[in-house]
């Protein structure tokens, strides 16, 4: 079955460490995304990939990096300059161009705790 | 920017309608969208609706569209417990992405 599969699902941290949350996507999707999602926030857009080796800022990449070596990948570091890490983290994909709805299909998810 | 602004709780007692309102700021959305949030889970899609569109039905679902007040909202018919859930609203960006609501946290009570 296609999908998205984000791992760990949980993930403890101490503070001053880095973390790299994994999302991998066998849905032959152009463009990947990550989200961090706050009670009663929504969800915030951390980065985006349209295209392999290319990727953008999205409302709030401070404390956070990403790589796009390969379609398939498209993991989230999260640097211990990050002042408020803990969250939950959601991965998406799309096709791009994308032709009608550009609907997202999303990953189950990350959460992240900070000791 | 866009805004996306949606009420933070709703509930009702099962077999009841429930009806989740939302509003947009972006009058050039081709698209808006209905997405639902289960605990501990990621996103799924429910239903979207075009923006040319007025109303969109998919069995318990009706999706109203207000593009002069740039109001969305959706309705779901004889709730069940199983629709207690996080419900988003989102639209569509000038640059193809999408803007999230809030949420709206239905909670279904026998």
């Amino acid at each position: 079955d296609g999908g998205i599969t984000q791992s760990p699902k949980y993930l403890f941290r101490k503070e001053g460490q880095n973390v790299t949350l994994s999302c991998e996507q066998n849905l032959n999707h152009d463009a990947m995304y990550w989200y961090r999602q706050d009670p009663g926030q929504g969800l915030r857009l951390i980065y985006y990939s349209q295209i392999v080796n290319d990727f953008q800022k999205g409302d709030i990449a401070e404390g956070y990096s990403v790589s796009r070596e390969k379609k398939e990948s498209f993991p989230l570091t999260v640097t211990s300059a990050q002042k408020n890490p803990t969250a939950f983290y959601l991965c998406a994909s799309n096709l791009r161009p994308s032709s009608g709805a550009n609907v997202l299909t999303f990953g189950a998810g990350s959460r992240l705790t900070v000791l | 920017g866009e805004d996306v602004e949606q009420s933070l709780f709703l509930s009702v007692r099962e077999g009841d309608s429930s009806v989740i309102n939302c509003t947009y700021t972006d009058s050039s959305s081709t698209y808006l969208y209905w997405y639902k949030q289960e605990p501990g889970a990621g996103l799924q899609l429910l239903t979207y609706i075009f923006s040319n569109m007025d109303m969109k039905q998919d069995q318990r679902l009706t999706v109203l569209l207000n593009k002069k007040d740039k109001h969305l909202s959706l309705r779901i018919a004889d709730t069940q417990t199983g629709d207690s859930a996080i419900y988003f609203c989102a639209e569509i960006d000038n640059t193809d992405k999408l803007i999230f609501g809030t949420g709206t946290r239905l909670q279904v009570f026998p």
